[in-house]
């Protein structure tokens, strides 16, 4: 079956403009992540949900992240005000459980997001 | 605080040789480690990942070592093929708690 989706998988943003990254999880899939992943370094945790419901928004950097799953199923990771620290690629990962497991997570491709 | 320290940073390995990398952890309520395969330009593919209940996992060329005493675990790969060759993150996570914290990766090169 289909993988997790992402898309766009290359943006370029001006300084100050605001980006829209999406991700589409593996159908029946309850839990979603959002990673951030800079160059030549591992992924690193910035919000999940288990359904509609955003349980962790931790690792968000700023209040100028802001992610959303309104109907369980596809998310949305918008970032305001780019900067160019912002620049990363943008992984989304998808878990069939929640909660206590199964923990197997399957990521998507990522989006390159590059700020000028 | 590096709650997943991995080494090495970057490994050159002969066909048929063993790689081997490591992680060690700080928090004692991980109990899921898994390990991902990252080629270049894709996302991290989950290759195996273990439980503390066992000490050692095999799937086909690749093992998971765990010691729970030592808070370190390594994985090995047997037969090394050069399309072996990628970027290799260790992982940890605790139950109920479901995201997973990376090691910083290891850049395998796998020569013919």
């Amino acid at each position: 079956g289909a993988g997790v989706s992402q898309s766009p998988r290359y943006k370029v943003a001006k300084r100050g403009q605001d980006v829209a990254l999406r991700c589409d999880p593996i159908s029946g899939h309850v839990s979603l992540f959002w990673y951030q992943q800079a160059l030549g370094q591992g992924p690193e945790f910035l919000t999940y949900f288990q359904n509609e419901a955003q349980l962790d928004k931790s690792g968000l950097p700023s209040d100028r992240f802001f992610a959303e799953r309104p109907e369980g199923s596809v998310s949305t990771l918008k970032i305001q005000r780019t900067q160019q620290e912002d620049s990363a690629v943008y992984l989304c990962a998808s878990s069939l459980g929640g909660g206590l497991g199964p923990y197997e997570q399957y990521f998507g491709p990522g989006t390159r997001l590059t700020v000028t | 605080q590096q709650q997943v320290k991995q080494s090495p940073q970057s490994l050159i390995v002969q066909k048929g040789g063993i790689s081997i990398i490591n992680c060690a952890y700080e928090n004692t309520a991980f109990d899921y480690f898994p390990w991902y395969q990252q080629f270049p330009g894709k996302g991290p593919a989950l290759l195996i990942a273990i439980r503390p209940d066992v000490s050692e996992k095999k799937e086909g060329r690749f093992t998971i070592s765990f010691n729970k005493s030592a808070k370190q675990f390594s994985l090995h790969i047997m037969d090394s093929q050069p399309g072996d060759s990628a970027t290799y993150f260790c992982a940890a996570a605790n139950s109920g708690y479901s995201t997973l914290t990376f090691g910083k990766g290891t850049m395998l090169l796998v020569s013919p």
